[in-house]
């Protein structure tokens, strides 16, 4: 049973344009969200997150909204780059009194065409 | 700064071999600490996670085991491995408290042949 889900496995943009990835969830205990990048043979970077109270969060060319009522989140990267071909992947988290889980989805591969 | 290692990057393994993947965290004190795998063309699954020393939860019932004999070292084993237990293996770290993200290291390819 998949609490975090990311039904586009794979998503194609061209360069300069935006990026949209998404992201739903079905556990309503999660209350912090994650998208972390991924290239190949490499560990996941931590992109960017956005805690349960807020609706918005912008860094840069990347911001995520979240959707509580909906259980759905989305990044988006404007404008796209080349260098942002790489696996999205959406991640949540609850912080437990055994420690703090983090579950993430399946990914989404992303590709930037020049 | 804090930093996250992880060997080896690659490892070819042969059916029924012991397996014994490290980590170790640099620059934190009592981290929790995790291990994921991603199989080939899937997403990352969390295998085991631990808030102290001798304090690990197992996630999935499998052929591994965890182990934490020290607060910033994590080692992740098997007796004897089996085909399905290829894939790419991550060790992460967090600080434990509320609204952190976890940092993983370069992970280790493991194919069992």
């Amino acid at each position: 049973d998949q609490q975090v889900k990311q039904n586009s496995p794979s998503l194609s943009v061209q360069e300069g344009r935006i990026s949209i990835l998404n992201c739903d969830y079905t556990n309503s205990m999660f209350d912090y969200f994650l998208w972390y990048k991924k290239y190949p043979a490499e560990g996941p970077t931590f992109l960017i997150s956005i805690s349960s109270i807020k609706d918005k969060n912008e860094d840069g060319r990347f911001t995520v909204f979240l959707n509580k009522s909906a259980k759905h989140l989305s990044l988006h990267i404007v404008p796209s780059q080349p260098g942002d071909s790489a696996v999205y992947f959406c991640a949540a988290s609850a912080f437990r009194t055994y420690g703090q889980n983090f579950v993430f989805g399946p990914g989404t591969r992303l590709s930037v065409l020049p | 700064s804090q930093t996250i290692h992880q060997w080896p990057a690659t490892l070819v393994q042969p059916v029924g071999s012991p397996l014994s993947l490290e980590c170790t965290v640099e620059g934190t004190s009592n981290p929790n600490l995790y291990w994921y795998r991603q199989a080939a063309g899937r997403g990352l699954q969390l295998l085991f996670y631990s808030i102290g020393i001798d304090q690990i939860s197992s996630e999935v019932p499998q052929n591994l085991s965890a182990s934490r004999p020290q607060d910033r070292q994590f080692i992740l084993s098997s007796k004897k491995l089996l085909l399905s237990d290829s894939g790419f293996y991550l060790c992460a770290w967090s600080t434990g408290t509320p609204n952190t993200e976890a940092f993983f290291g370069q992970g280790t390819r493991l194919t069992v042949v």
